[in-house]
């Protein structure tokens, strides 16, 4: 049981290079979510998913799309990478349920220089 | 505009004493606030939660304090231990909705031996 699986954990771009972060999750949980780790900013919501097929967004998603095509897959995509990208990004999953808790990966360490 | 406020950024405490990080919201409608606890090059993972119809709830030596009427709750690490070190997120969301999860900027405790 590996839980959240992120891929890859570092990459470096460059300005205005594309990429795209992978999550799998193999809890078989609805809920599936991204999140971007500043200093002194905390964990800030970029978008999220609740369903196969469903996308919504979050608190900071410029910049940014998502794609769900698979339940146990959740797809972060960076089409023109900007230095103000630079961050470590997070993928959460959950069951449904008010109470149920954010299963997180550990981790992307991205560079944009 | 952070969500929910979380204080201090930073805290160093010595082995066997109390650790405690405050956290505040204006939003009425937050219903359930978990804390996280990340160790450096993890995710963040559930440490304990409260819903606002208790003042308090104790799990060993974590304690969650709850002022509903000042919009306010509190993490108490009590006998604190070096493998308490790590970064504390408090969280707020809303449960009718219960899609978002909104963070706190994160609070860094080094527990000296």
């Amino acid at each position: 049981n590996a839980g959240v699986t992120q891929t890859p954990k570092f990459r470096v771009l460059k300005t205005g290079q594309s990429m795209t972060l992978l999550c799998a999750q193999d809890m078989n949980h609805e809920y599936m979510y991204w999140y971007r780790q500043d200093p002194g900013m905390g964990l800030r919501l970029i978008h999220y998913s609740v369903g196969e097929g469903t996308t919504a967004k979050g608190e900071v998603p410029d910049g940014y799309n998502v794609s769900r095509l698979k339940k146990q897959n959740f797809l972060l995509g960076l089409e023109s990478a900007a230095p103000s990208q630079t961050s470590v990004y997070f993928c959460a999953s959950r069951r449904q349920g008010w109470d149920s808790p954010l299963h997180f990966g550990n981790g992307t360490r991205l560079t944009v220089t | 505009q952070q969500q929910v406020k979380q204080s201090p950024q930073s805290l160093i405490v010595q082995k066997g004493g109390i650790s405690i990080i405050n956290c505040a919201y204006e939003n009425t409608a937050f219903d359930y606030f978990p804390w996280y606890q990340q160790f450096p090059g993890k995710g963040p993972a559930l440490l304990i939660a409260i819903r606002p119809d208790v003042s308090e709830k104790k799990e060993g030596r974590f304690t969650i304090s709850f002022n509903k009427s000042a919009k306010q709750f509190s993490l108490h690490i009590m006998d604190s231990q070096p493998g308490d070190s790590a970064t504390y997120f408090c969280a707020a969301s809303m449960t009718n909705t219960g899609n978002q999860f909104y963070f706190g900027t994160g609070t860094s405790l080094t527990v000296i031996p």
